[in-house]
């Protein structure tokens, strides 16, 4: 069974510039998450999804991110403009719903802002 | 804020058994302790969970105390490749609470 896909693994950029991330989820899991972690910090939940609604967005700071899941399926994180602080490991994570004990980390997309 | 403490390291040598302590002492009735790892460079990974039971599967053993206010994960033989931060999170079951929050974890070396 394929895990959850991201891309890039690696992104560096010049602050104020764009970025976007994409995330596969495993097949059939309705819930997504995007989580960020910082350099020695456990990740942070920042979106999370259920099938195509963004249920919890509590923590996505919503001046600079912006994020959508298209007929709840994959999902895109995008930074725009992109901060010297936005530098970070950006994880994405699916289960089959909400419920589900385990959820299913995919291996991160390392971004560095320079 | 994480609702657990973890120690921010420990050691273990290769083939004994690694006990990992948590402390959850505000953790509420209908709240689970989960147990993820994370190995260098790869997204977390579900290793078990629990209410109030002792909990075992083909990774760990979980041991909850009976005021459920700590806990510990053992690894009964550990390897090398079981070094990585494991992280000890209490998850609610309600709309608000049902979510993964992490805290820094405790750093596990397993040493030849």
């Amino acid at each position: 069974e394929a895990g959850v896909v991201q891309s890039p693994r690696y992104k560096i950029i010049e602050k104020k510039q764009p970025v976007a991330f994409w995330c596969n989820p495993i097949s059939g899991h309705n819930t997504l998450y995007w989580y960020r972690q910082n350099l020695g910090q456990g990740p942070e939940l920042l979106i999370r999804y259920e099938n195509e609604e963004a249920v919890d967005d509590s923590q996505l700071p919503k001046d600079r991110f912006s994020a959508e899941r298209l007929k709840g399926v994959d999902s895109t994180l995008k930074i725009q403009p992109a901060e010297l602080g936005d530098s970070a490991v950006y994880l994405c994570a699916s289960s089959l719903d909400r419920f589900s004990y385990e959820q299913y980390f995919g291996p991160g997309t390392r971004l560095t802002v320079t | 804020d994480a609702k657990t403490t973890q120690p921010p390291s420990m050691d273990c040598a290769e083939g004994r058994a690694a006990n990992l302590p948590c402390n959850h002492s505000t953790i509420s009735g209908n709240e689970y302790v989960y147990w993820y790892r994370q190995i260098h460079s790869q997204g977390p990974q579900y290793i078990i969970h629990g209410l109030k039971n002792n909990e075992t599967n083909e990774m760990a053993s979980l041991i909850i105390t009976e005021d459920r206010k700590s806990s510990t994960l053992i690894l009964p033989h550990a390897t090398l490749r079981d070094t990585a931060v494991y992280y000890c999170i209490v998850k609610g079951v309600s709309y608000n609470t049902d979510k993964l929050i992490f805290g820094t974890g405790t750093r596990l070396q397993v040493f030849p």
